[in-house]
């Protein structure tokens, strides 16, 4: 049975880094054709896809954000973390982590609201 | 950059009825790398088509999808209670992967 689950601040000051991890079960990030990304959907708006770490431990991050991201894995723990700097109050948004399988991303964690408020 | 633009915004519809969800892409979308995705209030979303025609698994064969290019399309032949929700469209052929605007499925 694969899970796969969101951890992290649900509050968060602005300028500050939001540090959000994934914790899965299930399968292996280790798997060739395997990947692991992120996702976030404002309250009442469109999913907007973040970034992506591959088997191989390539990365692939959303050119608009780019510069405030970064992805990183410990297959050891089966976690994935997304590092986010300078938060805004536009990052408010349910952070959704996912498994990328040969392009569609199959699974999802329930998701992590996260709030930008001084 | 892919835009992916999907019609109608909201379909209202009866059980029973048949329902035609459409994405468009600015770009031929490679391979027909094209995923449709179901979510439900307060849900993530779940993936119901993959390769703009394959279902997902646990999927029913109610749900189609077709298309090839910059057109597809997702059709439910008859709407069930559980099919309502917002649908969403994704391209993976092309970096950035992108998602359309989400046609709604509500219920008449």
């Amino acid at each position: 049975q694969i899970t796969l689950k969101e951890s992290g601040p649900t509050l968060v000051k602005p300028t500050q880094t939001l540090t959000l991890t994934c914790t899965f079960s299930g399968f292996s990030l280790s798997t060739n054709g395997v990947g692991m990304g992120w996702i976030r959907q404002p309250p009442g708006k469109a999913l907007e896809w973040l970034a992506l770490i591959f088997w191989d431990n390539d990365k692939r991050y959303s050119p608009s954000l780019k510069s405030r991201l970064t992805i990183t894995r410990d297959t050891s723990k089966n976690q994935v973390v997304l590092t986010m700097t300078n938060i805004d109050p536009v990052d408010r948004a349910t952070y959704y982590c996912t498994r990328w399988w040969r392009g569609p991303f199959d699974y999802w964690g329930q998701g992590a609201l996260v709030t930008v408020s001084s | 950059e892919i835009v992916l633009t999907q019609s109608p915004g909201t379909l209202s519809l009866s059980p029973g009825e048949r329902a035609t969800l459409s994405c468009r892409a600015s770009q031929s979308v490679s391979s027909n790398y094209l995923a449709w995705y179901q979510q439900k209030p307060g849900q993530a979303p779940r993936l119901f088509i993959f390769g703009a025609s394959s279902r997902a698994t646990g999927i029913p064969d109610r749900f189609s999808g077709s298309g090839s290019g910059t057109d597809f399309t997702l059709t439910i032949s008859r709407l069930e209670p559980e099919d309502f929700g917002v649908y969403y469209c994704q391209q993976y052929g092309s970096s950035p992967q992108t998602f359309g605007q989400g046609t709604k499925v509500e219920i008449k």
